[in-house]
């Protein structure tokens, strides 16, 4: 149980296109949603929280207008890059907290986005 | 503010020896300390993770973790290890009521035959 999937697993795409990142957990209701990216041979960075019919919360430099996120359900959260250029090539992953357990957070397997 | 310090980036070490990752963290509420391992291109597993009670906690792979509140560490130990724990280890600590991790940098254990 407790599963977190994410799509696509990788991704290229020219500089100045928009990708969409869904992240789903598939056997429980995941009241919050974290975004986190990953540069290589670096940790997670915590970009924004999302929490089901509401706004999400983003860290400090974290461009809102840039990275949209959207969670539109108990299961589903989408992260958008807007306008994407290299420096935005990272791997990013998502992860779940359930409902019922709340410091159980679950990681999703990540997405490579490439910005060529 | 709370964070989290991994003090060795790598540590290289034969298969079936001993390892310990060395975790201390800053904070100044009631802490929830957790150990993630990451394999090349995944996400992150949970090892284990102490909230409160006994400060011995048991993870899975047969990793353990001791949390020592007046050293504020949380080191990591396997007794033996093995080629396949070959991985990038992160610590972390809970922020918030909502649950946001804050990790260390990472240690990348590299174990040899």
């Amino acid at each position: 149980g407790a599963v977190v999937s994410q799509h696509p697993s990788r991704v290229i795409c020219k500089s100045g296109t928009s990708v969409k990142i869904e992240c789903r957990s598939l056997d429980f209701q995941a009241t919050t949603m974290f975004w986190y990216r990953q540069f290589p041979k670096q940790s997670l960075m915590l970009m924004a929280t999302s929490n089901e019919g509401s706004k999400a919360t983003y860290e400090q430099g974290v461009e809102k207008d840039k990275f949209l996120i959207n969670h539109a359900s108990l299961t589903l959260s989408t992260l958008t890059v807007t306008s994407a250029h290299p420096e935005d090539s990272s791997f990013y992953i998502c992860s779940a907290n359930d409902r019922g357990r709340t410091y159980e957070q679950y990681f999703g397997p990540g997405t490579r986005l490439t910005v060529t | 503010a709370q964070s989290v310090t991994q003090l060795d980036s790598q540590v290289p070490v034969f298969e079936e020896a001993p390892v310990e990752l060395r975790c201390n963290y800053s904070s100044s509420v009631s802490v929830y300390l957790f150990w993630y391992v990451q394999y090349p291109n995944q996400g992150l597993q949970l090892l284990l993770k102490y909230l409160s009670g006994s400060t011995l906690v048991k993870g899975i792979n047969g990793f353990e973790a001791e949390f020592n509140k007046s050293q504020t560490s949380f080191h990591l130990r396997k007794p033996s290890v093995h080629i396949s724990d070959t991985a990038e280890y992160f610590c972390a600590v809970m922020r918030g009521s909502q649950g946001n991790l804050i990790f260390g940098k990472g240690t990348k254990l590299s174990v040899k035959p």
